[in-house]
C-alpha cells in the first residue's frame, strides 16, 4: 500500500504570495489532518478533512485554508505568507473513525521557507 | 484542554545505555501513538497501545500504556546511533477521533 504523499517537498516563497500544499493519503483513508512544525513550537494542528468536510480547526489565522477533494485528496492554501509561516508543513492521514485504532499515517513534509 | 507532556524534553546518551521517555496527562486517552521523526520527514509511527496496563515491545523499544491510560512510556535498551531522533506521543480522545501530540523527547545517541 503506498503512504501518504506530499507535494512539493521544498518551496521558496516571498512575503506577500500564497502557496498551495498538496497531500494524497493512503487509498481508503478519507481523513487529512494538516499540522505546521516548528523548532519553537512543535508540531501544531491546522485543521482535518473528513469527507470533503472540515471536521476540525486549530488555532490559526485566516489566511490558512485548506479543502478536500472527493478522492480524499487535499490542499492546503496559505495567502498572504509571512516570515513566521517558514515551517515543516505536515499532513497526516486516517480512516477517521472515532475508534482505538484510529492511526494516522504522516507523509513526508513539505519545507516551506519564506523570505 | 487534553495535554500531553513529555519528559525530558532533550536527552544525550552513550551508545548502550538504556533511557527512558515519559508521555503524562490528566486526561484518559482511548488510545496513544509513538512516533519518532528525523530531521526533515515526517514522524513515523512506531506503536500504538490501547488497553490500560498493556506492554508492547518493538525489538530495543517497549511502550507501556498506564493503568488509567492517562500517560505512556517508551524504554529503549541498549540505545544505538540509530534510535536518534525526535520522539512524539499522540493521545485519541476517548470517543473522539481527535489527536492530542506530546510536546516531543528529542533523543541523541552518541557512538
Amino acid at each position: 500500500k503506498a503512504g501518504v504523499t506530499q507535494t512539493p517537498r521544498y518551496l521558496i516563497k516571498t512575503r506577500g504570495q500564497q502557496v498551495t500544499l498538496s497531500c494524497s493519503p493512503i487509498s481508503g483513508h478519507r481523513s487529512v489532518s494538516w499540522y505546521q512544525q516548528t523548532p519553537g513550537q512543535g508540531l501544531q494542528f491546522l485543521f482535518e478533512y473528513f469527507s470533503e468536510t472540515q471536521r476540525n480547526k486549530g488555532n490559526f489565522p485566516g489566511r490558512f485554508s485548506g479543502r478536500q477533494f472527493s478522492n480524499s485528496r487535499s490542499e492546503m492554501n496559505v495567502s498572504t505568507l509571512e516570515l513566521g509561516d517558514s515551517a515543516l508543513y505536515l499532513c497526516a492521514s486516517s480512516t477517521g473513525q472515532p475508534s482505538s485504532y484510529n492511526e494516522q499515517f504522516f507523509g513526508p513534509g513539505t519545507r516551506l521557507t519564506v523570505l | 484542554t487534553q495535554l500531553l507532556e513529555q519528559s525530558p524534553q532533550f536527552l544525550s546518551i552513550q551508545e548502550g545505555e538504556n533511557l527512558t521517555v515519559y508521555c503524562n496527562s490528566s486526561s484518559v486517552f482511548s488510545s496513544l501513538q509513538w512516533y519518532r521523526q528525523e530531521p526533515g520527514e515526517g514522524p513515523v509511527l512506531l506503536v500504538t497501545v490501547v488497553t490500560g496496563g498493556e506492554v508492547k515491545k518493538l525489538k530495543r523499544l517497549t511502550f507501556q500504556f498506564g493503568d488509567a491510560r492517562k500517560d505512556s512510556s517508551l524504554h529503549i535498551t541498549a540505545a544505538q546511533p540509530g534510535d536518534t531522533g525526535l520522539y512524539l506521543c499522540a493521545g485519541v480522545g476517548s470517543g473522539t477521533y481527535k489527536y492530542i501530540f506530546g510536546t516531543g523527547t528529542r533523543l541523541k545517541v552518541l557512538a
